[in-house]
């Protein structure tokens, strides 16, 4: 299956606690996107990179939030000092620039991340 | 800015009936519309898009959408369902434009479809 990819898929982590996930996209795909979702919503955008640039950030994105995405490949989304408030499920999605202005976002398995 | 309202959170229905979630949205500017569906402990599946053309788009596993663009609403129906249609339904929208803000995927809060034996 050469879908995208996200690991681990589950954290159970303690307040304070700093964290880090990685989302691999489809191969070819030159965009990737962070979202989180909370218990009983839908995704939330975090933020965006084409290629290996973040042109996007969420308000949501506070500063204890950094997310990478070095030549252009997989990406890192790290939680430093987590908060109970942080518990979510961190969903990565990817896609493929098209000639319109739009393109399709194929969705990873998430990592669903407990904060105890 | 973009909003969508997704107005039923819980649809029970029993197996092989004709279902319809609703789906309305907000925006200053035209959109993308898009259906997601979700399984238990799963990211998000795309159902089915409308980009441009014939306002009816048909999707996998047999739904189908309605863009109308005066009522602002994309619902999302299947004829008859089955035991393996039990998820969470996700509408989203993206704005039609290219620049800032255009890229992000605005999502509802969901529909939950419970087809009854």
């Amino acid at each position: 299956d050469t879908g995208v990819s996200q690991d681990p898929r589950h954290k159970i982590t303690k307040r304070g606690q700093n964290v880090t996930f990685r989302c691999d996209p489809i191969s070819e795909h030159n965009r990737l996107y962070w979202y989180r979702q909370t218990l009983g919503q839908g995704p939330e955008f975090l933020t965006y990179f084409q290629n290996e640039a973040q042109l996007e950030k969420s308000r949501l994105l506070s500063d204890r939030f950094s997310a990478e995405r070095p030549k252009g490949s997989f990406s890192t989304l790290e939680i430093q000092r987590t908060e109970q408030g942080d518990s979510a499920m961190y969903l990565c999605a990817s896609s493929l620039r098209g000639s319109g202005s739009t393109d399709t976002q194929y969705f990873g398995p998430g990592t669903r991340l407990t904060v105890l | 800015a973009q909003s969508v309202t997704q107005l039923d959170s819980q649809v029970p229905v029993f197996e092989e009936a004709p279902v319809e979630l609703r789906c309305n949205y907000s925006s200053s500017v035209s959109v993308y519309l898009f259906w997601y569906v979700q399984y238990p402990n799963q990211g998000l599946q795309l159902l089915l898009k409308y980009l441009s053309g014939s306002t009816l788009v048909k999707g996998i596993n047999g739904f189908e959408a309605e863009f109308n663009k005066s009522q602002t609403s994309f619902h999302l129906r299947k004829p008859s369902v089955h035991i393996s249609d039990t998820a969470e339904y996700f509408c989203a929208v993206s704005a039609r434009y290219s620049g800032a803000g255009s890229y992000q995927l605005t999502f509802g809060k969901g529909t939950k479809l419970s087809v009854i034996p």
